[in-house]
């Protein structure tokens, strides 16, 4: 168990659907980083959110968003969902204080898009 | 943040060590060498990370060059539980008013395969 939970670990769904996968991060740590990973493009960052504010934005579509709350927790919402948002979905966290150390990440959602 | 070339695959007896080498040869002086493994579907998980000194800790060994243009990552004894994607990663951290950005890059990294 590596601290950062992320539900559901499956998703299976239809197209033009929304879903909401969800991220806690690992306990002290502020920021948190959402992944995507799909069989032919391999990891691609996708956001990033530090203490409740966005700090980096990638390759997200606009179909995508994701927000941290209060509570540090993270969600990111998926709409009008097609058959290539099939992928992994990694939420990651670390500690912003130092460079050292590097990220944490969770076990990752498994989304089916049918 | 600087690009990373690691080979695509390579194989390693189980019980020898693993030596795994990556170039990155446009690094710059505050950029840090990450590495991360992935086992098949699993999270990424952290390894090792240096600057310009060799680095141990209880998984791996991180040597770099003296020039800081490539690195190699050392498995002392791989096991079969040490096949996975191994990804060298260099980036260095961009303060934004207020806070930081710690985004890590992923390239296509190297399939250590450990056989038997």
């Amino acid at each position: 168990d590596s601290g950062v939970t992320q539900t559901p670990k499956h998703l299976i769904t239809a197209t033009g659907q929304r879903v909401t996968l969800r991220c806690s991060p690992r306990s002290g740590d502020l920021s948190v980083y959402w992944y995507q990973q799909s069989l032919d493009q391999g990891l691609q960052f996708l956001i990033q959110y530090y203490n409740g504010e966005e700090r980096a934005k990638g390759n997200i579509l606009e179909r995508f968003s994701a927000q941290q709350f209060p509570d540090l927790h993270s969600e990111l919402n998926l709409s009008s969902l097609e058959l290539g948002d099939s992928a992994l979905y990694f939420c990651a966290s670390s500690v912003e204080a130092t460079r050292l150390g590097g990220y944490t990440f969770g076990s990752g959602t498994r989304l089916t898009v049918v | 943040d600087a690009k990373t070339t690691q080979p695509p695959s390579m194989d390693c007896a189980e019980g020898r060590a693993a030596n795994l080498p990556c170039n990155h040869s446009t690094i710059s002086g505050n950029e840090y060498v990450y590495w991360y493994r992935q086992i098949h579907s699993q999270g990424p998980q952290y390894i090792i990370h240096g600057l310009k000194n060799n680095e141990t800790n209880e998984m791996a060994s991180l040597i770099i060059t003296e020039d800081r243009k490539s690195s190699t990552l050392i498995l002392p004894h791989a096991t079969l539980r040490d096949t996975a994607v191994y990804y060298c990663i260099v980036r260095a951290s961009s303060r934004n008013s207020g806070g930081s950005n710690y985004k890590l890059t992923f390239g296509k990294g190297t399939l250590l395969t450990v056989n038997p």
